[in-house]
């Protein structure tokens, strides 16, 4: 199995302010992505992050809003910038490993 | 309509019961299915995967009727440690890696 980990866990952030999110696998992947759920809701993909290359974004999310890094198969952030109370969500990595699809613990933001 | 559409729940079951899950899905070219299962305040899991053959685990059962769009989740004898969110899941066929999430029904097992 892949084992993910994020940070931070939680944070809670003024509105306008931005905040990035690590995600670390333990092990190489070519799948990464970066998804939100919001409270009672299920999980929106906001893009896939792609190694060397920029971000593929789903609609309703876009790069300046959610940059994206992506440096190794390993590692990658996620920015909420210019935040907003609807931002308040959790948001979780996930990666596809030996056909099978692994979550991070996620991070929960509340903007205020 | 949702592309992925799950049972409204909460179902609320006493120890022992047999509960049943149904899912539809929109998308002709979805190609894999799974449920997953969500604890409270935690990332969804693996629970396991649906085969058009049918295919179960211990007290676990899962269906899939590609004619219909169909998926099901039957839990024999159930836990207190079965109540969570359970989350149906389709992997559509786009060239690329792309899961769609039901909003998912949850269970609460009560002694």
């Amino acid at each position: 199995s892949a084992v993910i980990s994020q940070k931070p866990s939680r944070d809670i952030c003024q509105r306008g302010t931005s905040l990035t999110i690590q995600c670390q696998v333990d092990s190489q992947v070519t799948m990464m992505f970066w998804y939100r759920q919001q409270p009672g809701q299920s999980l929106t993909l906001i893009a896939t992050a792609n190694q060397g290359s920029e971000a593929t974004y789903e609609s309703g999310f876009v790069i300046d809003k959610f940059p994206i890094s992506r440096p190794n198969l390993t590692f990658s952030t996620l920015t909420v910038s210019n935040m907003s109370p609807e931002d308040s969500s959790i948001y979780l990595c996930s990666v596809v490993y030996r056909g099978e699809q692994y979550f991070g613990p996620g991070t929960r933001l509340t903007v205020t | 309509r949702k592309e992925v559409e799950q049972d409204p729940g909460p179902f609320n079951v006493p120890e022992g019961a047999t509960v049943a899950f149904n899912c539809t899905y929109s998308n002709s070219a979805s190609q894999s299915f799974f449920w997953y299962r969500q604890d409270c305040r935690k990332e969804p899991k693996l629970l396991m995967s649906v085969y058009s053959s049918g295919n179960e685990d211990g007290r676990f059962t899962a269906q899939l009727n590609r004619a219909s769009q169909y998926i099901s989740l039957l839990i024999r004898d159930s836990k207190l440690s079965d109540s969570a969110t359970y989350l149906c899941v389709v992997n559509l066929n786009t060239g690329g890696f792309k899961t769609i999430f039901g909003a998912g029904t949850r269970l609460f097992v009560k002694a």
